[in-house]
C-alpha cells in the first residue's frame, strides 16, 4: 500500500543537539500526525496538524504542515536520552473511508548522553 | 483509565496454522483499527470498524485475513493458513468517534510464523 517517504531513516546524535526529520507524499493529506514508538509499545501521538501552513509546538517538539499539504516536518530541540525511539509521520485524508492513517517508514533516533 | 489492550503479546505458530489476535479498545470508543507493522517498516492499515457500519476492509492483504468486532467492542483478527510473510507486529487502535479523532494504539501482538 501507499507509504509516505520519511527521512532520515536513522539519526545518531549527542544529547543537547537539535533534530529534524521530514515526510513527503505524492498526494494531498488533510491532516498530518507525528507519533513516537518505544520498543514493545504502540505508537503514541505527539503532534497533530490540521491546516496547511500550521506550525504547532508541544514542549521541545515543533511540527509544521506544509503549504502544499504534501509534506510535514518535525523538529526536536535540545534532545535528551528519553527522546530515543522511532518517530513516524502519518497522513490522513478526509471523507468516508479515507480516514485511515498512512504511515511513513519511521526515523530511528538514538541519543548519546 | 485503561488503554487499548491486545492479547497475546507474542504468538509463535507454524506455517499453515490459523491464529486469532484479540483487541480490547478503550471503553466508549466507537472506532477500531487494525494495522500491521513489518520489521523496519511503518504501519500498514488493514481494517477499520466504525459503530454498526460495514467495516472498511480495503487494507486486508489476502482472503486469509479477516476480522470481526462483536458487540461494538472487542475485535478479533484471524489469519488462516499462516505464511512466513505474515510475521509482523499487529497493532490495534481505537478512537472516540471515527476517522478524524485521535487514534490510541495498543502495545501490539508480535506474530512469528515458523
Amino acid at each position: 500500500g501507499q507509504q509516505l517517504n520519511q527521512s532520515p531513516q536513522s539519526m545518531f546524535i549527542q544529547e543537547g543537539e537539535d533534530v529534524s526529520m521530514n515526510c513527503t507524499s505524492s498526494s494531498i493529506f488533510n491532516t498530518w500526525l507525528w507519533y513516537k514508538q518505544d520498543p514493545g509499545e504502540g505508537p503514541v501521538l505527539l503532534i497533530a496538524l490540521y491546516k496547511a501552513g500550521e506550525l504547532t509546538s508541544n514542549g521541545r517538539l515543533t511540527a509544521q504542515f506544509g503549504i502544499t499539504r504534501k509534506d510535514s516536518f518535525l523538529n526536536i530541540s535540545a534532545s535528551i536520552p528519553s527522546d530515543v525511539g522511532i518517530y513516524f509521520c502519518a497522513g490522513q485524508k478526509s471523507g468516508t473511508s479515507y480516514g485511515k492513517l498512512t504511515f511513513g517508514q519511521g526515523t530511528i533516533l538514538t541519543v548519546h548522553p | 483509565g485503561a488503554g487499548v489492550s491486545q492479547s497475546p503479546s507474542n504468538k509463535v505458530t507454524e506455517k499453515g496454522k490459523d491464529v486469532e489476535l484479540r483487541c480490547d479498545p478503550i471503553s466508549g470508543h466507537t472506532a477500531l483499527y487494525w494495522y500491521r507493522q513489518s520489521l523496519g517498516q511503518g504501519l500498514e492499515f488493514l481494517i477499520y470498524f466504525q459503530g454498526n457500519s460495514a467495516p472498511d476492509k480495503s487494507g486486508l492483504p489476502s482472503d486469509r485475513f479477516s476480522a470481526e468486532r462483536t458487540g461494538g467492542s472487542v475485535s478479533t483478527l484471524t489469519i488462516q493458513r499462516t505464511q512466513q510473510e505474515d510475521s509482523a507486529v499487529y497493532l490495534c487502535a481505537s478512537s472516540l468517534q471515527g476517522l478524524t479523532d485521535t487514534q490510541y494504539f495498543g502495545p501490539g501482538t508480535r506474530l512469528t510464523v515458523l
